[in-house]
């Protein structure tokens, strides 16, 4: 049973450029959250997705936008990219039944 | 709104010493608490979780935390300590009194055990 996963490991952007990070969710769950953990700090909660729609959103701009997709996987999307979203993105998967988020390895994004 | 206080930066300790990692929380309602730990350049693992029941909560590893309602904390222990138990700690906790699925982590705590 494959857990969680995301793409890429890695990504080298320059400031306004456009990314979109994906996850896969652990399966049987049918929740995606995404997190944003800066060097030396915990993760920051950025939204989750449940049915394919946005149902909690964290301090982050409009710039941050989701999708999830029939089959629950998720995209994190984030435009006009800027030096300070470097950083390691998490995505994390639950079931709408039980309280447990599980993480994927995340995805190190580096914008210059 | 919920928080979660690490007071810790960094925790050492001897190989085979007992080890506890400090987490306290603040949330309107009820808790369900969290641990996880990250190794470098990894994803976070989950450790143990208090939902309800019993205060002290066993997880992977030989790590259990204890739950204590009065004191809001929900500290990270291990009898005797391993090596390959150095990594990055998080707490974490997630508010239930609006079902609030948000998770809020601490800062994180780097524990170090000496060989």
């Amino acid at each position: 049973d494959a857990g969680v996963t995301q793409s890429p490991t890695h990504l080298i952007k320059t400031r306004g450029q456009q990314v979109t990070l994906r996850c896969s969710p652990k399966s049987g769950h049918d929740t995606v959250s995404w997190y944003q953990q800066a060097l030396g700090q915990g993760p920051q909660f950025i939204f989750q997705y449940y049915e394919e729609e946005e149902r909690q959103r964290g301090n982050f701009p409009d710039r941050f936008s989701g999708h999830q997709f029939p089959n629950y996987s998720s995209e994190l999307n984030v435009n006009a990219l800027l030096l300070g979203d470097s950083a390691l993105y998490l995505c994390a998967s639950s079931s709408s039944i039980q309280e447990t988020q599980y993480f994927g390895p995340g995805t190190r994004l580096l914008v210059l | 709104a919920q928080s979660v206080a690490q007071p810790e930066d960094q925790v050492n300790v001897a190989e085979g010493n007992p080890l506890t990692v400090k987490c306290t929380y603040s949330v309107s309602g009820n808790p369900y608490l969290f641990w996880y730990v990250q190794y470098p350049n990894r994803g976070l693992q989950f450790l143990l979780k208090y939902i309800t029941g019993d205060n002290l909560v066993k997880g992977s590893y030989g790590f259990e935390a204890e739950f204590n309602k009065s004191q809001t904390s929900f500290h990270l222990k291990k009898p005797s300590a391993l090596v390959s138990d150095s990594a990055l700690y998080f707490c974490a906790v997630r508010d239930t009194i609006r079902r609030d699925d948000k998770i809020i982590f601490g800062k994180g705590t780097r524990l170090h055990i000496l060989p």
